[in-house]
């Protein structure tokens, strides 16, 4: 069965520093990732999805993530970290397009001025 | 507004109460999926439909059950509740495929007391 590991339940970077979420995925097939955020009391956003196109994949509020076969890991970053980008992010994995989204058990992503 | 409704924000109720979680999906979206959000368990999948029949089924207790109307909004019924059950239900929506990724309602907070 298709799987997600966020390492680290809880990430804090200084306020400018790069951000850097990992993501490790087990899919027998070439799966289809994103990163979701979710901050306090919201639903969850859609940040970035991999559909087997280029593997690095850029997203909103200056996200990127590169998908990493050989390593089967899609992590999250960001150059540079805003205060405004304090909350908790999810990857999940979805091993085919019909197949329903697997998520990992989310990091909290802290800030600090 | 992400163009998906939950109701209602918030419910409380006594253990061994029946509950009714209500979800209209964003325009022109088939499937509609929801999934249980709680501390321990992180977000789980309970179950999918895709216009009006179930697509998929992932782990929902056999307490639980859903249908989605010819109108495409789904309820989330939860019976014989247990302090267990409180967590955040979130309902979400798709296109056609997973792979497009989904839109996440606001979710419902559902605390048995």
């Amino acid at each position: 069965a298709q799987s997600v590991t966020q390492l680290g339940s809880h990430v804090s970077v200084s306020e400018g520093a790069l951000v850097l979420l990992r993501c490790n995925y087990s899919s027998s097939v070439p799966p289809y990732l994103f990163w979701y955020v979710q901050y306090p009391n919201q639903g969850l956003q859609l940040l970035l999805k991999y559909t087997s196109a280029a593997t690095l994949v850029k997203g909103i509020n200056g996200f990127e993530a590169e998908f990493k076969k050989s390593e089967t890991s899609f992590h999250l970053t960001k150059p540079s970290a805003h205060m405004s980008d304090a909350a908790e992010y999810f990857c999940a994995v979805s091993p085919s397009g019909n197949t329903p989204l697997v998520f990992g058990k989310g990091t909290r992503l802290s800030v600090i001025a | 507004d992400s163009g998906v409704t939950q109701t209602p924000k918030h419910l409380i109720t006594a253990t061994g109460q029946r509950v009714t979680l209500r979800c209209s999906p964003r325009s022109g979206d088939l499937s509609v999926y929801w999934y249980q959000q709680s501390l321990d368990q992180g977000l789980q999948f309970l179950i999918q439909y895709y216009n009006g029949e179930e697509r998929a089924k992932g782990n929902i207790l056999e307490r639980f059950s859903a249908q989605q109307f010819p109108d495409l909004h789904s309820e989330l019924n939860l019976s014989s509740l247990e302090l267990g059950d409180s967590a955040l239900y979130f309902c979400a929506s798709s296109a056609t495929r997973a792979n497009y990724g989904y839109t996440f309602g606001s979710g419902t907070r559902l605390t048995v007391v």
